[in-house]
């Protein structure tokens, strides 16, 4: 079964540091990845998503993600944090022939002045 | 263009009522999602359809809930005999497709108390 594991559920940078919110699956066939931000009163947004192609996947807002099938990962890093960069964070996988998206539990991202 | 959007945007009521929950999804996308959102946690699959058809209801808790899309357009969750740990966030989401690989757009939600 799929799943979906943030290590971190709140990370606190300075503005200007670089942020690196960590993000692990598991799934039993090639992932679909999505990292999606929530602001606080919004809805859910997409930042970016890796299916097939360039490991390397650059998204809004300067962020960017990297999947590491070796690792089972898709940490999501931004090199240079801004106090609107503040929010909710969201790494998901989706299995491929539905679409259905499993969840990670979130990591709150803090930006300190 | 509009994007999803859910109504009400906040629902309290009485445990043991029932509830409506209304999404309008972006038009011309033919897969509609609902999820739940519990403090703290991310958002869970609760169904999904294809059209007018559930393909997969396989995340709903149990038989109160209940969600239908008529027309393939407007989809509405129904909660019957609501209980305490209904209160949640609930999302809906609308793609173009419903293969893995197509982005799923989301409403704000609507926030459901159970008192």
């Amino acid at each position: 079964a799929q799943s979906v594991t943030q290590l971190g559920s709140h990370v606190s940078v300075s503005e200007g540091a670089l942020v690196l919110l960590r993000c692990n699956y598991s799934s039993s066939v090639p992932p679909y990845l999505f990292w999606y931000v929530q602001y606080p009163n919004q809805g859910l947004q997409l930042l970016l998503k890796y299916t097939t192609g360039a490991t390397l996947v650059k998204g809004i807002n300067g962020f960017e993600a990297e999947f590491k099938k070796s690792e089972t990962s898709f940490h999501l890093t931004k090199p240079s944090a801004h106090m609107s960069d503040a929010a909710e964070y969201f790494c998901a996988v989706s299995l491929g022939n539905t679409g259905k998206l499993i969840f990670g539990q979130g990591t709150t991202l803090q930006v300190k002045p | 263009g509009a994007g999803v959007s859910q109504t009400p945007s906040n629902k309290v009521t009485e445990k043991g009522k029932y509830v409506e929950l209304r999404c309008d999804p972006i038009s011309g996308h033919t897969a509609l999602y609902w999820y739940r959102q519990s403090l703290g946690q991310g958002p869970e699959f609760l169904i999904y359809f294809q059209g007018t058809g559930a393909a997969d209801d396989s995340g709903l808790p149990n038989d109160r809930f209940f969600a239908v899309r008529p027309e393939g357009s407007v989809s509405t969750l129904k909660i019957q005999r609501t209980e305490r740990g209904d209160s949640a966030v609930y999302l809906c989401a609308s793609s173009l497709g419903a293969w893995g690989t197509d982005t799923q757009y989301f409403g704000p939600g609507t926030r459901l108390t159970v008192l």
